[in-house]
């Protein structure tokens, strides 16, 4: 069935420095990938998003790199911040007609002040 | 904006008891969707409705398990019995829009279920 890996379980770096997150997925058809957040307590909260038709997508210190070929994607963090603290999930919704997001099994980074 | 409220927060139960937990998606989202995580694996699909209306139901184990949503507002997931194996976070979601990729998925807090 589809699924989704996602890499590594945990994480740790100090401040200021960068943190790479990787995932990958199996079914050719997905064209919509998210990154959700969760912190302590709350709920996933979607930080940011790339469709297939793009390759790169940045938004402050937070960017979503995909390589559709490899079915690969991966989020990068720079400069990271204690409040950078979380879980975080990837995940890939197929295409037109889907509904369905198939969740990574969450990083959980830590930032060290 | 109220976002998406469920409750209770935590549950804790023993094994052959019933538990019903409720979600109240934004007011306005027609797509509601149920997940599960069980600690250390990943967010997995339940079911998914779009307004009072099953869409898919094919990631809910076992008929034990009994989602509804009357009237297309609030829906309640109720486990009966309940298993050690039912113990997770069970996260509600909902969307305005299904079918485009702009449908963004907006989580409550979950509901954590302890089965003893």
């Amino acid at each position: 069935g589809e699924n989704v890996e996602q890499h590594p379980s945990t994480l740790s770096v100090q401040e200021g420095d960068s943190a790479v997150i990787k995932c990958t997925y199996s079914d050719s058809a997905s064209n919509y990938f998210p990154w959700y957040k969760q912190e302590l307590g709350k709920g996933p909260q979607l930080i940011i998003d790339i469709r297939s038709n793009v390759g790169e997508k940045k938004d402050q210190r937070i960017a979503v790199t995909l390589n559709k070929t490899a079915k690969h994607f991966s989020l990068h963090i720079t400069e990271t911040q204690p409040e950078d603290s979380a879980v975080y999930f990837c995940a890939a919704r197929g295409g037109e007609g889907t509904y369905k997001y198939i969740f990574g099994t969450g990083t959980r980074l830590k930032v060290l002040a | 904006e109220a976002g998406v409220t469920q409750f209770p927060s935590h549950s804790v139960i023993e094994k052959g008891q019933t538990v019903t937990l409720r979600c109240d998606p934004i007011s306005g989202h027609d797509n509601l969707y149920w997940y599960r995580r069980v600690m250390g694996k990943e967010i997995k699909f339940l079911l998914h409705f779009v307004k009072e209306s099953k869409q898919d139901e094919s990631g809910m184990p076992n008929n034990r398990f009994l989602a509804e949503r009357t009237g297309g507002t609030y829906s309640t997931l109720k486990v009966q019995p309940a298993e050690l194996e039912d113990s997770g976070v069970y996260f509600c979601a909902s969307s305005q829009v299904a079918y485009s990729n702009t449908g963004e998925l907006f989580f409550g807090e979950g509901s954590r279920l302890t089965v003893l």
